[in-house]
């Protein structure tokens, strides 16, 4: 079946520490996402990629990182520049004409 | 600029009772409109969506809703709540032809009492 995988489900961080969530799409989705989801504050856009080998920011990029060397891939790595990372991390994509298709999501954490 | 707004952000109804969830929505431009649904620990689920066809979107699980433009708004309703409904909600907008980038609401969490 097609979908999103993202891994892993649960990760924490340490002070000072670069982490990298993983996102895999088999959908044959052009277009990618994150997003950040805190309790009350519904999604925020961190960075989307249309196309590979190019992605724009989005509403709240700083502290993030991404790639979009594959098609099917498009990892976000969390900087220590971001001082308030714990959050649930969500990718999606979408298709030409297509609403987009979520994965399960990553639940970051500080140790 | 896009924008949603979701009026309240905790719902709760008995069982068997209508469902009513609220979206109001701000674009420039023909939108196309979303619901998605969010049960705990898991990604977002699409309930429905409105890309400029009939007004009166039918989706899963008994879903529905309205686009009425002359009120900017998306409400989305079940004539019968079942236990099972008891999740976050979500309203969306788009630009139209592109239902990439989307602007999410704030979502409603619905709870549905025996």
């Amino acid at each position: 079946d097609g979908g999103i995988t993202q891994s892993p489900k649960y990760l924490f961080r340490k002070e000072g520490q670069n982490v990298t969530l993983s996102c895999e799409q088999n959908l044959n989705h052009d277009a990618m996402y994150w997003y950040r989801q805190d309790p009350g504050q519904g999604l925020r856009l961190i960075y989307y990629s249309q196309i590979v080998n190019d992605f724009q920011k989005g509403d709240i990029a700083e502290g993030y990182s991404v790639s979009r060397e594959k098609k099917e891939s498009f990892p976000l790595t969390v900087t220590s520049a971001q001082k308030n990372p714990t959050a649930f991390y969500l990718c999606a994509s979408s298709g030409y004409g297509t609403p987009q298709h979520f994965g399960d999501g990553t639940r970051l954490s500080i140790l | 600029a896009q924008s949603v707004t979701q009026l309240g952000s905790h719902v709760s109804v008995s069982e068997g009772a209508l469902v009513l969830l609220r979206c109001n929505y701000s674009s420039s431009v023909p939108p196309y409109l979303f619901w998605y649904v969010q049960y705990p620990n898991q990604g977002l689920q699409l309930l429905l969506k409105y890309t400029s066809a009939a007004t009166l979107v039918k989706g899963i699980n008994g879903f529905e809703a309205e686009f009425k433009k002359s009120e900017t708004s998306f409400h989305l309703t079940k004539p019968s709540a079942h236990m099972s409904d008891a999740a976050e909600y979500f309203c969306a907008v788009s630009e139209a032809g592109n239902t990439g980038k989307l602007i999410f609401g704030q979502g409603t969490t619905l709870q549905v009492k025996p």
